[in-house]
């Protein structure tokens, strides 16, 4: 069993829609980051956090330590949104990744 | 303020060869760590350079090893190349030891044929 667990693999959604991403983890860990990788590979961090709530625009992430598991969401999507969004969380001073859900958002 | 960059960005070796891949990271970033992804495994950590010393360490066998200057950029060497080696090689910079915030470079995709 992977230390890291992201549902759902594979998300198709329309213009607009509220979008959720989960991911459980069974380890401790010292903080959680979400990750976006476009076609081409480059990856970009969008969140880190070790508690609570974090909102950047449309985008907002949370986290219960408690129950080891965080969702992202994306609130209005939009086909840029559309990428490989990752949940890594960090254990021992590395980050351990998930494997990745790829949203597809269609106009 | 300019990105992490890596060299090449794409690579294609012959199993058995070494390859050397260079990461500059953002100025005034102390620590580079480096990650493969594969298909099959996705993202996995490597390594972490801080101040011209290894870290922290992933589970990968010897041929793959780095180092650091002290400028901060760092290199990664593969040696004795298998095909299994093929994938995105990315690094990321941050201020800090530890993987609190990191900076992603484009990655550089290495074939092994």
């Amino acid at each position: 069993k992977n230390e890291v667990e992201q549902s759902p693999q594979n998300l198709t959604a329309q213009e607009g829609e509220f979008i959720t991403i989960n991911c459980s983890y069974s380890v401790g860990i010292s903080a959680l980051h979400w990750l976006q990788q476009h076609p081409g590979g480059g990856i970009v961090s969008l969140f880190m956090l070790s508690s609570g709530k974090k909102k950047h625009g449309r985008l907002i992430a949370t986290i219960n330590i408690q129950e080891k598991h965080s969702s992202l969401h994306i609130t209005a999507s939009h086909p840029r949104d559309s990428a490989v969004y990752i949940c890594a969380v960090l254990v021992a001073q590395k980050l351990v990744f998930g494997q990745g859900t790829r949203l597809t958002i269609n106009p | 303020k300019a990105g992490v960059t890596q060299t090449p960005r794409y690579l294609i070796k012959t199993r058995g060869q070494q390859v050397t891949l260079s990461c500059s990271p953002i100025s005034g970033h102390r620590s580079v760590s480096w990650y493969q992804q594969t298909p099959g495994q996705g993202l996995q950590f490597l390594f972490e350079y801080f101040s011209e010393t290894q870290r922290n360490k992933g589970n990968f066998p010897g041929r793959f090893s780095g180092r650091q200057f002290s400028n901060s950029r760092s290199e990664m060497n593969v040696s004795t190349l298998e095909l299994g080696d093929s994938a995105l090689y990315l690094c990321a910079s941050s201020l800090w030891l530890g993987a609190y915030e990191q900076y992603f470079g484009p990655g550089t995709r290495l074939t092994v044929t």
